[in-house]
């Protein structure tokens, strides 16, 4: 089983829905999780970190942990065509593992 | 602002020649990564380092070594380059809250 597992993609959505990208992972010692966005010719960035059990949100992003179930979530409300990007969870288990993407595609 | 430089962006090399990534970072970070991201195939880890001087194998190790001799810089080396080590080669410099990116270097081996 892959340490960190995304799933595939791509994903298109209508402008103002709701896009929703999931992550499982392996580790049961996993403590943080990561969201990087990643635009076509660019380098991976950072939009959202989560720590423990529950929700946290961002503006229009929420990322979801679930340990008992090994899960992490990312919901995009009110998806706009520049929230067109491919979606990579990650967590820092000593040896920052990413998941494999998932391309995200907003219609207008 | 933080910053994690890679020396090329774009790069062309012969089959079998020996290829040297350069990643320099101004953070004072510990840990540095490279990855090489391939279509469909995610970012997947070469080699890591926590330290000067010390190096782990990622996922991926073979046809790569690595050298870390200065905290800020985190070499990365083809020993001889094949076809199948064309890509996008990514450099990360982390502290404990958040990984940083240097802009990838393209490389072609012909």
């Amino acid at each position: 089983q892959k340490e960190v597992e995304q799933n595939s993609g791509p994903l298109s959505v209508p402008e103002g829905a709701i896009a929703s990208l999931n992550c499982t992972y392996s580790d049961r010692g996993s403590q943080s999780f990561f969201w990087y966005r990643q635009y076509s010719g660019k380098s991976p960035e950072l939009i959202m970190s989560i720590y423990s059990n529950g929700d946290k949100e961002d503006g229009r992003f929420t990322a979801q942990l679930n340990k008992a179930s090994q899960y992490v979530s990312l919901l995009i409300r009110d998806s706009q065509p520049s929230d067109s990007a491919t979606y990579l969870c990650a967590f820092p288990g000593g040896k920052l593992i990413f998941g494999q993407g998932t391309e995200l595609s907003v219609k207008p | 602002d933080v910053k994690v430089t890679q020396s090329s962006r774009y790069l062309v090399k012969r089959t079998g020649e020996k290829v040297f990534l350069e990643c320099v970072q101004d953070m004072d970070h510990e840990n540095m990564f490279w990855y090489r991201q391939d279509p469909g195939l995610g970012l997947r880890l070469i080699y890591f380092s926590y330290d000067v001087k010390m190096k782990e194998k990622g996922d991926i190790p073979e046809g790569y070594s690595v050298s870390r001799e200065k905290k800020e810089r985190f070499s990365l080396i083809l020993e001889s380059a094949s076809t199948n080590q064309t890509s996008m080669y990514l450099c990360a410099s982390q502290d404990y809250t958040e990984a940083f990116f240097g802009q990838g270097t393209r490389l072609t081996v012909v």
